[in-house]
């Protein structure tokens, strides 16, 4: 297990349509966050799993966004109806629980582009 | 609220030439963390440093090394001799909002030209 992976690297699709971005996170890891990073800003927090339990949301996460981590494990991030607007970098992180102020890992990221 | 403000947008230099990143960061939290993260054209956020707030003790990491200073709220990175491999965005970010949660600066690009 040498990271956190996230899958597509790039989605490009139209506006309107649906997307669903994965994460795997370390597999030790029982903490798992989304960010998002918009062109030329830092990362910003959307939402955050400890286990399987959602413990936090951003007001950034819109009724048209929704994430998941079904058995504390990966976790999907979809966006319904796509708007222009959603075009980012999608982070993905894990941490442990009591390590998580020691930094997190972060994936690669997802860049989608709704054209 | 907390707040991280990284001043310098982008800088330019050339190699082997130090830099200083700026970063100032607003909380009210008396516990909380502070970190540097390299992000090269990869994508992907490197962590580079971690610092708690009891910790003022500045640190060296081979050509890195932080200036900490509570004063002024500032978490400073500097780079010696810098090269062409450290041309990235460098991100400081603070966390101590709940669930470990990162606030992050809108970042510094870093050119190192040749």
């Amino acid at each position: 297990d040498t990271g956190v992976s996230q899958n597509p690297r790039h989605k490009i699709t139209k506006r309107g349509q649906n997307v669903t971005f994965r994460c795997d996170p370390i597999s030790e890891h029982n903490r798992l966050y989304w960010y998002r990073q918009t062109l030329g800003q830092g990362p910003e927090f959307l939402t955050y799993f400890q286990n399987e339990a959602q413990l936090e949301k951003s007001r950034l996460l819109s009724d048209r966004f929704s994430a998941e981590r079904p058995k504390g494990s990966f976790s999907t991030l979809e966006i319904q109806r796509t708007e222009q607007g959603d075009s980012a970098m999608y982070l993905c992180a894990s941490s442990f629980d009591t390590l998580a102020n020691y930094g997190y890992t972060f994936g690669s990221g997802t860049r989608l582009t709704v054209v | 609220a907390q707040k991280v403000t990284q001043a310098q947008t982008e800088i330019s230099v050339v190699e082997k030439e130090d830099v200083t990143l700026d970063c100032v960061y607003e909380t009210r939290d008396t516990t909380y963390y502070l970190f540097w993260y390299k992000q090269p054209p990869s994508g992907e956020l490197v962590f580079l440093i971690r610092r708690n707030s009891f910790d003022e003790q500045n640190e060296i990491s081979g050509r890195y090394s932080w200036n900490f200073q509570k004063s002024t709220s500032s978490f400073n990175f500097t780079i010696t001799a810098s090269q062409v491999v450290d041309s990235a965005v460098y991100f400081c970010a603070l966390s101590g909002g709940g669930y470990n949660k990162l606030i992050f600066g809108a970042g510094t690009r870093l050119a190192v030209h040749p």
